[in-house]
């Protein structure tokens, strides 16, 4: 079955340090690896897909099919980027419905 | 453009109780998907629609969840005899095709007394 993973449920940094969102999936064929992120008093969205290889908002996530990760990073950290972060799967044998990871919140503090 | 629209933004209802939840995809998109954000359950899928293909029905928690997509356009998701652990917010999703970005609306969010 597939299964994503964050393991922290709470990550809290200071504005200007780094970043990193972890992400962990159960999947065998070739997944679809995401990141979402709900704002404050706003709906999900899209964030990043590993296909695309985009850097958004400055944030970079790299698939790495060995250790079958899919963390979130960025560099230095910004006040703004506090949010709810939700890692997320889909593949071709289940449609494109998205399997969600129980999501980590992210605090900036100044 | 306008984005997917779900209404009521809030419901209360008591225990036993029928409710139905709407939702308005973005205009063109073929492919539209419910999921349930809830405290205990985290962000689980329900059901999706894909054109005029049979919905993909393998989330809904109990046969008191049903959904309809008329036209191929608006949703309605409905649930029957509600119980307390009903309660949650419920996403709706829409897309150009299952390979493309899901698209979210702000959410239903459905309280059961």
């Amino acid at each position: 079955a597939q299964r994503v993973t964050q393991p922290e449920k709470l990550l809290s940094v200071f504005k200007g340090a780094p970043v990193e969102l972890k992400c962990n999936y159960s999947y065998s064929g070739s997944p679809e690896l995401f990141w979402y992120v709900q704002y404050s008093r706003q709906r999900l969205q899209l964030l990043l897909r590993h296909i695309s290889r985009e850097s958004i908002k400055g944030f970079t996530a790299d698939l790495n099919k060995g250790e079958t990760s899919f963390h979130l990073k960025k560099p230095f950290a910004q006040e703004e980027d506090s949010a709810m972060y939700y890692c997320a799967l889909s593949g071709e044998e289940y449609g494109n419905k998205l399997v969600f990871g129980a999501g980590t919140i992210l605090r900036v503090k100044s | 453009g306008a984005g997917v629209s779900q209404s009521p933004s809030n419901k209360v209802t008591e225990k036993g109780k029928d409710v139905e939840l709407r939702c308005d995809p973005i205009s063109g998109h073929t492919a539209l998907y419910w999921y349930r954000q809830s405290l205990g359950q985290g962000l689980e899928f329900l059901i999706y629609f894909q054109g005029n293909s049979a919905p993909d029905k393998s989330g809904l928690p109990s046969d008191r969840f049903s959904a309809e997509r008329t036209g191929g356009s608006v949703s309605t998701l409905t649930i029957q005899r509600t119980q307390q652990e009903d309660s949650a917010v419920y996403l709706c999703a829409s897309s150009q095709g299952w390979v493309y970005e899901q698209y979210f609306g702000p959410g239903t969010r459905l309280t059961v007394t």
